[in-house]
């Protein structure tokens, strides 16, 4: 079965400092992989996507930055955070195939700037 | 484009029956899903709607009206954990999944 992990899972950073969040798939291969923002009580908005390693989508203009180094990881970045950045970030898969449509959430990182 | 809309609260009472509707305005789509979200969690999958009908589970029941732009997730016998968002979302053709804002129901006892 497939399963999604994401790490860590709360952080609270300084304004102006680095971030890396990770994710990573097992038991699929060559999955969707997506990196989503909530903020408290918003919906989610889709942040960047990716179809295979190297190939990066982003959907909005913004402070992040997004990459595949390999087939099931995804990792979210940036180089200076901003207070506006504090959120719940998630990162979800998708089958590629047709038939395999449905989305699945890892568990979620919880981010808060100061 | 696309547009989604839900209720934004809804409150029922344990044991009763609650229907969450959803209407959404997109020209194709390859199917409907209903995500809950608990407080501080992330979204689990309930259901997905390809054709028009009811698909049940358990409790959870969802139906889609492709006609007429419209879903709704019916939750029956409810308990205290239903207590949570519930999110209905699109996977238009060709593209990546769009979300609604959510319901959130509060269950009493």
């Amino acid at each position: 079965s497939q399963t999604i992990h994401q790490w860590p899972a709360t952080l609270v950073q300084p304004v102006g400092s680095p971030l890396s969040l990770e994710c990573t798939v097992e038991g699929t291969s060559n999955p969707n992989l997506y990196w989503y923002r909530q903020a408290a009580g918003r919906g989610l908005q889709l942040l960047f996507y990716s179809v295979g390693i190297g190939q990066i989508s982003s959907e909005v203009p913004q402070n992040l930055s997004a990459s595949r180094p390999q087939d099931r990881q995804f990792i979210l970045s940036s180089k200076k955070l901003l207070l506006s950045d504090s959120g719940f970030y998630l990162c979800a898969w998708k089958g590629a195939g047709q038939g395999l449509e449905t989305q699945y959430f890892g568990p979620g990182t919880r981010l808060l700037v100061l | 484009g696309q547009n989604i809309d839900q209720p934004t609260e809804m409150t029922a009472t344990e044991g009763a029956i609650v229907q969450i509707n959803c209407t959404y305005q997109t020209s194709g789509f390859n199917g409907l899903f209903w995500y809950q979200q608990h407080a501080g969690e992330a979204p689990t999958f309930l259901s997905y709607n390809v054709l028009d009908g009811l698909e049940e589970k358990g409790r959870f029941s969802s139906f889609l009206s492709r006609s007429k732009g419209y879903s709704y997730l019916l939750l029956k016998e409810l308990q205290m954990k239903d207590s949570a968002s519930y999110l209905c979302a699109v996977l238009p053709y060709g593209q990546n999944f769009v979300f609604g804002p959510g319901t959130r129901l509060s269950v009493l006892p």
